[in-house]
C-alpha cells in the first residue's frame, strides 16, 4: 500500500523567511500525483499546489514551489516570503494514476512569527 | 457562492443516537467523498461516489452509510454513535474519475463537520 511521511509534526518560520517542508511516499507504480494542502484553523482544506510524476518539472504557484525528486520519492514544500497568514497544517498527498482514493501524510504544523 | 458545502459545521449528540450530515457541491463536479480526520488531525478516505455510485469503501463500520440522491449532494448517515466517531468529516469533490491514465484532478475539500459523541 502507498504511504506518505511527513516527518516534521511541526516548524516554525520568520516573517519574511523561507521554509522547506518535507514529505516522502512509497509506491511501484510509475503514473501518480502529488499535492500539498493547507488546513488553517477554519479547518478548510486548501489546495496548494500538485505535481504530475511525469513532469520533471517542479510546480511553482507564486511564493510555492515544490522539489520533487521522482528517484528519492521525495515531494518537499518550500514556502518562500513566509507570512502570517502560511500558519497552517500542511498535509502532502498522494494519489495514483486511474485512482481518486488521496492518500494523505500525517501533516506538519507551520507557525510563523512576526 | 461555497464550492462544497457541509450541514451542520458543528454536531454535538449522545452515544447511540443516529445521525446525518449533508453535503452538497455546485461544480458540476461527478465525484464526491467523505474523509474523517481524527484528533491526531489525521485524514483518511471512507467513501467515494461517482455518479450517484459507491467507487471507494475503505474499512468503515456499517454503522456509517453514505446516500448520494444527485450528482451534487453526498450525505453521510451515521447509525448508534459511538465514543470514537468523534471526528471532523469532511466532504470533498472533483470533477473526474480517473480513467487508467487519468489526468491530473484536484479534489476540493468542504469546511468539514465537527462531530463530538459524549
Amino acid at each position: 500500500a502507498q504511504t506518505v511521511t511527513q516527518s516534521q509534526p511541526e516548524m516554525s518560520v520568520q516573517e519574511a523567511e523561507t521554509v522547506t517542508l518535507s514529505c516522502t511516499y512509497d509506491t511501484s507504480e510509475s503514473d501518480y500525483y502529488l499535492f500539498w494542502y493547507k488546513q488553517p484553523p477554519s479547518r478548510q482544506m486548501i489546495l496548494v499546489i500538485r505535481q504530475e510524476a511525469y513532469k520533471q518539472q517542479n510546480a511553482t504557484e507564486n511564493r510555492f514551489s515544490v522539489n520533487f525528486q521522482k528517484a528519492a520519492k521525495s515531494f518537499s514544500l518550500k514556502i518562500s516570503d513566509s507570512q502570517l497568514g502560511d500558519a497552517a497544517m500542511y498535509f502532502c498527498a498522494y494519489r495514483e494514476g486511474g485512482s481518486e482514493k488521496l492518500v494523505f501524510g500525517k501533516g506538519t504544523k507551520l507557525t510563523v512569527n512576526p | 457562492d461555497t464550492a462544497v458545502s457541509q450541514t451542520p459545521k458543528y454536531l454535538v449528540t449522545q452515544m447511540g443516537n443516529d445521525k446525518s450530515i449533508k453535503c452538497e457541491q455546485n461544480l458540476g463536479h461527478d465525484t464526491m467523498y467523505w474523509y474523517k480526520q481524527d484528533s491526531k488531525k489525521f485524514l483518511k478516505i471512507m467513501f467515494s461516489y461517482n455518479n450517484k455510485e459507491l467507487i471507494i469503501n475503505e474499512t468503515v463500520p456499517n454503522r456509517f452509510s453514505p446516500k448520494s440522491p444527485d450528482k451534487a449532494h453526498l450525505n453521510l448517515h451515521i447509525n448508534s454513535l459511538e465514543l470514537g466517531d468523534s471526528a471532523v468529516y469532511f466532504c470533498a469533490s472533483s470533477l473526474l474519475w480517473g480513467g487508467p491514465s487519468s489526468t491530473t484532478d484536484t479534489q476540493y475539500f468542504g469546511p468539514g463537520t465537527r462531530l463530538t459523541v459524549l
